[in-house]
């Protein structure tokens, strides 16, 4: 079946610094990927999306591009802030409405 | 703006009790979900309404009922709450099964005791 396998975290970065986080996948057909971001205390929200190989989603910064040949959807962002601390989900959708999620990947973003 | 509100943001039951969880979504979206989020595991599907009074199971229904008598609202329902069903439950709304984005809610912390 459709599954999303990502990074395990925590993963702890300082102000400014550069961060990855590594999203793989395995599906039959051609999936949409997605990077949706948990802000504490709060919903998931869409934070960018791919729908075809070699897209690039982009949004407040984040990038990330589907790789057909490599099944990946990294997630990057150059310059993280305090403000980018949340749990980030990998996910997919090769169905008519199922979404994959991956384990999730906690980052914590020091002053 | 879509917006989805769930009823309780924080909610404690003993075992055995019945459960309700409450979602409405406000933007006439077709399709409607419950997810439950547990670290290590990601968000599971547990069901899914396709429309009103239209139901499908998804990958964990064992333990869980649901209920879509009208269009923006889609209930949980636990019948007899158990320890394992301690977890934050997620729901979300979609306009419909052509459109892939889902819209959450901001999910309901339940501790069973």
């Amino acid at each position: 079946g459709d599954s999303v396998t990502q990074m395990e975290g925590p993963v702890t970065l300082s102000e400014e610094a550069f961060l990855t986080i590594n999203c793989t996948y395995t599906a039959t057909g051609y999936p949409s990927l997605f990077w949706y971001v948990q802000y504490p205390g709060e919903g998931l929200q869409l934070l960018l999306k791919a729908t075809k190989a070699d897209d690039k989603g982009s949004n407040k910064g984040f990038e990330a591009t589907y790789r057909k040949e490599t099944t990946s959807f990294h997630l990057e962002k150059g310059s993280v802030q305090v403000s980018d601390s949340a749990v980030y989900f990998c996910a997919l959708s090769a169905g008519d409405y199922k979404l994959s999620f991956g384990a999730g990947t906690t980052v914590t973003v020091r002053a | 703006d879509v917006k989805v509100t769930q009823s309780s943001r924080y909610l404690v039951k003993r075992t055995g009790e019945k459960v309700f969880l409450e979602c409405v979504q406000d933007m006439d979206h077709e399709n409607m979900f419950w997810y439950r989020q547990d670290p290590g595991l990601g968000l599971r599907l547990i069901y899914f309404s396709y429309d009103v009074k239209m139901k499908e199971k998804g990958d964990i229904p064992e333990g869980y009922s649901v209920s879509r008598e009208k269009k923006e609202r889609f209930s949980l329902i636990l019948e007899s709450a158990s320890t394992n069903q301690t977890s934050m439950y997620l729901c979300a709304s979609r306009s419909g099964p052509r459109v892939v984005e889902q819209f959450f809610g901001p999910g309901t912390r339940l501790t069973v005791l």
